[in-house]
């Protein structure tokens, strides 16, 4: 089966700019999510998708992020406006039973 | 609350030699447990995984981890280092399926194998 496919890899944009990254989950798993590491820090987790419904979105920083999934396959999250501390690495992963978890490799993002 | 920390931010091992990478965690239930990895510039790998099945767990490329109730430790291991093994380590705990299976990491674990 295709793997879990972010874009772009890497994106580099201008404080107070949007962003957006997208996320195509493993055709058929219904658990999406959404983890970054900023430099220095851990993986957090940000938010949490059952189909297209918001299940947890208690990680989300402000509201400069918003995530949809739109008919329940693919994910966007849109950064807007773009703020220096955004950088860092955004990683989707999905799930078909909260056992397994496949991740895709990651989009950069660097704000300047 | 779960959480996990990752003794060691950076290990360095001869190629050839055991490693030992080493993870704690904390919570209340009986927990899910993962190794993945991170080479440069590659997304995150899945090494092996604790489901409450044998507490002995084996993964991918050597490694193998073993859950210890007592001393709430998953440490990884692998009996001979490769210089392909060299990358970042990470120790995850799996929050519970009912309430969204989040995955709270560890800080990771940088391993270098010298030649």
């Amino acid at each position: 089966e295709a793997g879990v496919t972010q874009f772009p890899s890497h994106s580099v944009i201008e404080k107070g700019q949007t962003v957006t990254l997208r996320c195509d989950p493993i055709s058929g798993h219904d658990n999406l999510y959404w983890y970054r590491r900023v430099m220095g820090k851990e993986i957090k987790f940000l938010l949490h998708f059952v189909k297209e419904s918001k299940q947890d979105e208690s990680g989300m920083p402000n509201n400069r992020f918003l995530a949809e999934r739109t008919g329940g396959t693919y994910s966007t999250l849109k950064v807007q406006p773009a703020e220096l501390e955004d950088s860092g690495v955004y990683f989707c992963a999905s799930s078909r039973d909260r056992i397994g978890y496949t991740f895709g490799s990651g989009t950069r993002l660097t704000v300047v | 609350a779960q959480s996990v920390t990752q003794l060691d931010s950076h290990v360095s091992v001869s190629e050839g030699t055991p490693v030992l990478l080493r993870c704690n965690y904390s919570s209340s239930y009986s927990p899910s447990l993962f190794w993945y990895v991170q080479h440069p510039n590659k997304g995150l790998q899945l090494l092996l995984k604790y489901t409450s099945a044998a507490t002995l767990v084996k993964g991918i490329n050597g490694f193998e981890a073993e859950f210890k109730k007592s001393e709430t430790s998953f440490h990884l291991t692998k009996p001979s280092a490769h210089m392909s093994d060299a990358a970042e380590y990470f120790c995850v705990v799996s929050g519970l399926r009912n309430q969204g299976g989040k995955l709270i990491f560890g800080q990771g674990t940088e391993l270098s194998v010298k030649p």
